[in-house]
Order: C-alpha cells, then structure tokens, then sequence
C-alpha cells in the first residue's frame, strides 16, 4: 500500500539549474495536482492533471512545465530554478474531482541558493 | 481570486480544553473540508462536508457547513498534546464545470501552551 510518493524529499540546488521533483501514486487517480507551501501563503496550486496527457495551470503555474505520459506519474519541472521557488512542493492526488478529498505526499523541500 | 479567510492564524492549547476555529469567504463554494498538517508531513483530510448546514463528526472532531455555504467551523474537543499541528480549511468553488481544484486557506497553527 504505497499510495503517493515523492522525491527527493529534499533538494538543495543553485539558481538557473533545472529540477524535478517526481510524483508517484499507486491507487490510479485520475486527478493530480501540484502545491506549493510557503509561510503566510499557505497552499497554492501550482499546476493539476485530471488524466494523462491532460493537465492545466493553477494560480502560480510561471516558471514550472509538467507533464503526465501515465496516470500515475506527474512530474514537476523547474526549467531554471530562482530563489523564489525555495520551497516545499506537496504532490496530491484525487479519485474524483467532484469530492474534493485529496491524498497528499510527504514533500520535497527545495532549496535554491 | 477567491479567497478564503482562516481565523485565528495560531493558538494554544492547554490538554484538555475545547478549541474552535472557522473559515469564512465572499463567495459560494459547494464542498467544504478541513486538513491537518503534522511537522514534516503532508496534509491529511480529517473531515468532508457536502451540504449547507451539514453537521459532521470524526471522533472529537466537528465541522459544520455554513447555511450560506460562505463559511465552515471545526471545533476539536478535549484536545490532546497530538492535537498541535496545522489546520487548513479548504472549499471547492460552485462553479459550473468541475476544475478538480480546492482553495486553501492559510491555516490555523495549534501549539501546546508553554
């Protein structure tokens, strides 16, 4: 019973350096989803799929690409990574969009120097 | 774009005592629900609401769905020291074609009174 996994769960890398954070979930969720936790923010989403090959921006998408060639793999690309994006980055996943219940991974702390 | 308003951004907690904290926002959203986040770890869902006005518990946790469907409250009663950790308040908007997407709101710290 594996469900959502991430990885790495910690990441420190420089300024202009591409990284990828991997997200994978063994219950063949339709939906994915991509968050980003910050102090004062809270959870803001990045980017969600609702089936492979199908994905679209959520609030702050500028500066991530994603990709879903399978159902359970959805990973998180920073093409050249910034300070602002130090981080932790939450992968989730949910059966059905209509519920709202989602199942979250443990994190990927990033850090950008 | 929508927001939601999570109150209060932290308290204490001393074991044993009732705590209560609310989400509100200025537009509808169709479901409710409330997360609790652990140091280190994801959010864990902790309770669902479908319904305006819908009551529901889990354990020594309730949570209702406001009438107006604009806010929701989770009341933890008898806390214990397993209690501290973040809350999270999330709604998922009323509109017309499903976005697969919630709004959060910025939690709610419960720490345990020094």
């Amino acid at each position: 019973d594996a469900g959502i996994t991430q990885s790495p769960r910690y990441k420190i890398t420089e300024t202009g350096r591409q990284v990828t954070l991997m997200c994978h979930q063994t219950w063949s969720h339709s939906y994915m989803f991509w968050y980003r936790q910050d102090l004062g923010h809270g959870l803001r989403l990045i980017y969600y799929s609702a089936a492979a090959d199908i994905t679209d921006k959520g609030e702050v998408p500028d500066g991530y690409v994603v990709s879903r060639s399978k159902t359970e793999n959805f990973p998180l690309t920073l093409e050249s990574a910034t300070r602002s994006q130090t981080s932790v980055y939450f992968c989730a996943s949910n059966r059905d969009s209509n519920t709202g219940e989602l199942f979250f991974g443990e994190g990927s702390r990033l850090t950008v120097l | 774009g929508q927001q939601l308003n999570q109150s209060p951004q932290s308290m204490f907690i001393q074991e044993g005592e009732d705590v209560s904290m609310n989400c509100t926002s200025s537009s509808i959203f169709n479901t409710w629900l409330w997360y609790k986040q652990d140091p280190g770890e994801g959010p864990v869902l902790l309770i669902a609401l479908y319904k305006a006005g819908e009551l529901t518990s889990n354990g020594r946790l309730t949570a209702q769905f406001g009438i107006t469907r604009k806010d929701s409250f989770l009341n933890i009663s008898a806390s214990i020291p397993s209690d501290v950790g973040i809350y999270f308040c999330a709604g998922q908007p009323n509109y017309g074609g499903s976005q697969g997407n919630l709004i959060f709101g910025k939690g709610t710290k419960l720490s345990v009174k020094p």
